[in-house]
């Protein structure tokens, strides 16, 4: 079974400090995507990124960064220095080929971040 | 281009109604989705359609029928809609990858609250 856990309910910064979500997944598949989507206060979903299985590099985007790890099965993302505007809820996401490719979310972690 | 767009955004229903909700997408996607959001539980994942005239059940499929008579367009039924079904209704859709799903790009959502 394919599974997402994203631990952290609920996490609260103030600005400019770093935080990092975590997400830790389960799937038999060798080939899998990860995904993770923000969804900010005013409730859309946007995508953030999609990385594959077979591609292990860190990725960096302004403030934003993302750590995969097959070994312990996580990809964690960071936002460096974060700013008031990045308080939403934040998703993790599989799709893997045991699924049919369809996509499972993480609970999602709240973020807070207090000027 | 409008991307991904859902109808009605809100809608109130008692016990045993019935409604339709309509999504509809621009981008030519072949694949598109029908997910429910609850508190501390992610988005799961209703039915969903890999081109038109097919349909599939996802992880949360009992109490709702879809349709995909158009490529653009993917319906949501409540046939007699039940409290439980109080939720917010996400569409989404993705293009056909070669190795499986792709990003999916979601709808504003459907806030419905059956009393």
């Amino acid at each position: 079974a394919q599974k997402v856990t994203q631990a952290q309910t609920e996490i609260s910064v103030v600005e400019k400090e770093d935080v990092t979500l975590d997400c830790v997944y389960e799937t038999r598949d060798t080939t899998y995507y990860l995904f993770w989507y923000k969804q900010p206060p005013s409730g859309e979903l946007v995508f953030l990124i999609r990385r594959n299985s077979f591609d292990e590099q860190n990725e960096i985007s302004g403030r934003y960064s993302w750590n995969f790890q097959k070994s312990t099965s996580s990809f964690n993302f960071t936002i460096t220095a974060s700013q008031v505007v990045d308080s939403a809820v934040y998703f993790c996401a599989l799709s893997g080929y045991t699924g049919g490719f369809k996509t499972i979310f993480g609970a999602g972690t709240r973020l807070f971040v207090k000027a | 281009n409008a991307g991904v767009t859902q109808t009605p955004k809100f809608r109130v229903l008692k016990t045993g109604q019935s409604m339709t909700l309509l999504c509809a997408q621009d981008m030519n996607h072949e694949y598109m989705y029908w997910y429910r959001q609850d508190p501390g539980m992610g988005l799961r994942l209703i039915h969903y359609s890999v081109g038109e005239g097919t349909t599939a059940k996802g992880e949360v499929p009992d109490g709702y029928n879809v349709s995909r008579l158009k490529k653009q367009n993917f319906l949501l039924g409540l046939e007699s809609a039940a409290p439980s079904q109080t939720s917010v209704y996400f569409c989404a859709s993705s293009p056909v990858s070669g190795r499986g799903t792709d990003t999916q790009y979601f709808g504003p959502g459907t806030r419905l609250t059956v009393l």
